[in-house]
Order: C-alpha cells, then sequence, then structure tokens
C-alpha cells in the first residue's frame, strides 16, 4: 500500500533562517506530487506541483521554492523564512490512471506545522 | 479557476443524515465536481467525485443537479467521526496533474 511521509511534524523558526521541509511517498511510482499551506482558519493553497524529477510549476508568487531531486521525493525550502510563512504545510500525490489519464484522488501526508517567530 | 460556494458552518445530530450543499454555477463541462474532508490537524481527506450522474460509495453519496449548477454531499447516518470540514472542489487538470482548489468549506458539528 501507498503511504506518504512528512517531517518534521511541528518547526519553530526564527524569521530570516532558511526552511527546508521534505516529502517522501512510498509504493508508487512517478507519483504527481503537490505541496499546500493552510494559514490559521483557512482553506488549503496549492503552492508547488511536479509531474516529474526536476519539473516544478509554482502556482503562486512566494519566499519559497520547491525541488524534486527522486522520483518520490519533494521538497519544500526558502532561504529566508517571513512571518506570513507560518503555517500547516501538507504535501500530497496522486497518479494519471491509464483508462481515462484522470486523477481523482489526492492523498495527502499528516502536515508540517511551522511558526515563524 | 471556477469556484464553489458553500456554507461556512452547519449542525447535525448522530445518526441523522446530513445534506451538505454546494453551489457552482460556473462549472464548465469538463469540470468533475469533487468533495474532501479535513478532520481537525490533519490532511484532507478525499471523499467522493462525480460528473453528472449521482455517485455512492463506502463514505457518501454525491447527488449532482440536472444542470450541474449545484451539488449535494449526503452522509446517510453521520456518526461522531464525521465531524469535519467539508470541502466541495472543481477539479481541473493542468499539464497532467491535478489541480484542486481549495475554499472555505463547511464546518460540519455532530451532536451526540
Amino acid at each position: 500500500s501507498q503511504t506518504i511521509h512528512q517531517w518534521p511534524a511541528t518547526l519553530v523558526q526564527p524569521v530570516g533562517s532558511p526552511l527546508s521541509l521534505e516529502c517522501t511517498v512510498e509504493g508508487t511510482s512517478n507519483p504527481n506530487l503537490y505541496w499546500y499551506r493552510q494559514a490559521a482558519g483557512r482553506g488549503l493553497q496549492l503552492l508547488f506541483y511536479s509531474v516529474g524529477i526536476g519539473q516544478i510549476s509554482s502556482e503562486v508568487p512566494q519566499n519559497l521554492s520547491a525541488s524534486r531531486p527522486q522520483d518520490r521525493q519533494f521538497i519544500l525550502s526558502s532561504k529566508k523564512l517571513l512571518l506570513s510563512d507560518s503555517g500547516f504545510y501538507l504535501c500530497a500525490w496522486s497518479v494519471l490512471r491509464s483508462q481515462d489519464r484522470v486523477s481523482h484522488e489526492q492523498y495527502f501526508g499528516p502536515g508540517t506545522r511551522l511558526t515563524v517567530t | 479557476d471556477a469556484k464553489t460556494t458553500q456554507p461556512n458552518s452547519m449542525e447535525s445530530n448522530e445518526e441523522e443524515p446530513v445534506h451538505l450543499p454546494c453551489n457552482h454555477s460556473t462549472i464548465s463541462g469538463t469540470d468533475y465536481i469533487h468533495w474532501y474532508r479535513q478532520l481537525p490537524s490533519q490532511g484532507p481527506e478525499y471523499v467522493i467525485h462525480g460528473l453528472t450522474s449521482n455517485v455512492n460509495n463506502r463514505m457518501a453519496s454525491l447527488a449532482i443537479a440536472e444542470d450541474r449548477k449545484s451539488s449535494t454531499l449526503i452522509l446517510h447516518r453521520a456518526t461522531l467521526r464525521d465531524a469535519a470540514v467539508y470541502y466541495c472542489i472543481l477539479h481541473l487538470i493542468i499539464q497532467g496533474a491535478q489541480k484542486l482548489v481549495f475554499g472555505q468549506g463547511t464546518r460540519l458539528t455532530i451532536n451526540p
């Protein structure tokens, strides 16, 4: 069965410090990978998605970047954190199905709660 | 991106059916309607999806209006574990990736 891991689970970082959040998926190959952020009391906002190694699409301009060095690894980074980067960061994956090439289910990880102080 | 409109909150009693409405008047002919739910401090969980016909699975049923401008998620017999924020989402495929645009969702409270 497929599983998705995120770490760390929680993180407190000062403003101006760097960030690296990691996400790995097991039990599937060539997944589509996604990074979302959820600010307190808000819905989820898609930040980045990737359809393959080294392929990153950004949805919104921001202080963050993403990389996909391996098929099942997705990393979210920042060189200098801002207060507004605080939130709940979620990684997710999905696959395209062969019959209709439409992926209908997206599977989310447990998330990382980031507090920038 | 096509948008959805949901009530901010709803309340129901345990073991009673729950009908969660969603309006999506700008839906296009190829948009699928997806529902996800999110429990506190967890990632969202896929519930159900549909295109034109009503759909049933082990978690819920999805009733889609004939003009597809609205839909209703039906929990047939709510339990306390169904208390969550429910998101109605129009599903887009962009460059082979699935793009979900989350709104504010409906916070469902289940009373014992």
